[in-house]
């Protein structure tokens, strides 16, 4: 299993230009989730999934925009990136909530997106 | 979802033990504690997870006093890989499964 997989590694955008940012699981996981984490900061949520067809905000949402294309697949698009934006992206994902049991927090996550937005 | 507080970093040589304590003063009866650890370059990974006592696994073993207001995890005899940062988070079933990452505890492992 590849577990969690996140395309692009690296990108380098000009502000005001779009693009998606993929993410895949092969876990049969339920629920999936977008973050960024900017230099020296923790993970911040910003936007989650808990099944396919519904999507909800996190803590950052604005300037985002998800959809999840079906149970594997989460994207997070860009619209108009801004230098704000500059960060490095993780998608994760996790079993429904309790049904492993005890560990409601286990999140699976890829390797991350780099995205610089001069 | 209850605030957490731990260091900003700890130093520690190989082949210690590492003790990293996080403060959790208004954990909900249902919230469970959970640690991750997060290599430079790559997403957190799951250590460990506990609601009261103690839980060991392969990787590192976590304390939980009866008041569970706190909580300790333990890293036996650390190595120079184990170097990155640990997050304590704490959550339970309620409100769906989303995290809040704080900045986490900084572990530096030197030789």
């Amino acid at each position: 299993n590849a577990g969690v997989t996140q395309t692009p590694k690296f990108q380098v955008l000009k502000t005001g230009q779009s693009m998606t940012l993929q993410c895949a699981q092969d876990m049969n996981h339920n629920s999936m989730y977008w973050y960024r984490q900017d230099p020296g900061m923790g993970l911040r949520l910003i936007y989650y999934s808990a099944s396919e067809g519904t999507t909800d905000k996190g803590e950052v949402p604005n300037g985002y925009n998800v959809s999840r294309l079906n149970k594997r697949e989460f994207s997070l698009r860009l619209e108009s990136a801004a230098p704000s934006q500059t960060s490095v992206y993780f998608c994760a994902s996790s079993e429904d909530q309790g049904s492993s049991g005890r560990l409601y927090n286990e999140q699976f996550f890829g390797p991350g997106t780099r995205l610089t937005v001069l | 979802l209850a605030k957490t507080t731990q260091p900003i970093s700890m130093d520690s040589y190989e082949g210690q033990e590492v003790n990293i304590t996080c403060s959790h003063n208004n954990i909900a009866t249902n919230d469970y504690i959970t640690w991750y650890q997060q290599f430079p370059s790559q997403g957190p990974r799951f250590i460990i997870q506990g609601y009261k006592t103690k839980v060991t696994n392969e990787v590192a073993s976590l304390f939980i006093p009866a008041d569970r207001k706190s909580s300790t995890l333990s890293l036996p005899r650390v190595s120079l890989s184990d170097t990155a940062v640990y997050y304590c988070l704490v959550k339970g079933p309620g409100g769906g499964n989303k995290l809040t990452f704080g900045t986490g505890t900084q572990l530096k492992v030197e030789l």
